[in-house]
């Protein structure tokens, strides 16, 4: 699985939007990027996923880079229970993959009032 | 729908101590997961089932043993449990995509 660099925190004012970059320059054209948040002492939650096409859903939306070589997860209007660790995750979705998440450090994403 | 629950909570441990974390999923889900969390670290997998009868090495899964017992339940056992298992362990199961995956609230053990 090609592997992620994220800047390790990042602040956002609360009401405006919150862009978190990931860089995947090795990726290859079967392998998805996932973004998974944790906020503090809870389980990973789901956010988005995509291959090629910019994304959106009710929680973010997944901007792709023509190259596929970067992508950015915006939160639109960040609220403070936004505050979590921001993990981007790229891997081959399907056959023997298996779901096999792999979390690197993730960036902090601080959100203030 | 509960989601993903885990039991118990918490738990201490003394070292040599067996003990079995359980998972259940309320989901449907073929796929399950067990990935434990060490401070300041990202989640590192330990187990996975693909399916029920089925599981298969993770990560990190010396000193571990998995049970997919149904469909619903996927548990993890620790047979002699040392100070390095000190951690979080996370139960999580797969949806439609293995890869969009649910996770429980975390089981918090400490081995002394």
């Amino acid at each position: 699985d090609a592997k992620t660099t994220q800047p390790t925190s990042m602040d956002c004012a609360e009401g405006r939007a919150a862009n978190l970059p990931c860089n995947h320059s090795t990726i290859s054209g079967n392998e998805y990027v996932y973004w998974y948040r944790q906020i503090h002492s809870q389980g990973p939650q789901y956010i988005i996923h995509g291959l090629k096409n910019n994304e959106t859903n009710e929680m973010a939306s997944l901007i792709i880079t023509e190259d596929r070589k970067s992508s950015t997860l915006i939160l639109p209007h960040a609220t403070l229970r936004d505050t979590a660790v921001y993990y981007c995750i790229v891997l081959y979705a399907g056959g023997t993959s298996y779901g096999k998440l792999t979390f690197g450090q993730g960036t902090i994403l601080t959100v203030h009032p | 729908n509960a989601g993903v629950t885990q039991t118990p909570k918490f738990q201490v441990l003394k070292t040599g101590q067996s003990m079995t974390l359980q998972c259940a999923q309320d989901m449907n889900h073929n796929s399950m997961y067990w990935y434990r969390q060490d401070p300041g670290m990202g989640l590192r997998l330990i187990y996975y089932s693909a399916s029920e009868g089925t599981t298969d090495k993770g990560e990190v899964p010396n000193g571990y043993n998995v049970s997919r017992l149904n469909k619903r339940e996927f548990s993890l056992r620790l047979e002699s449990a040392a100070p390095s298992q000190t951690s979080v362990y996370f139960c999580a199961s797969g949806g439609q995509r293995q890869e969009t995956q649910y996770f429980g609230p975390g089981t918090r053990l400490l081995v002394l």
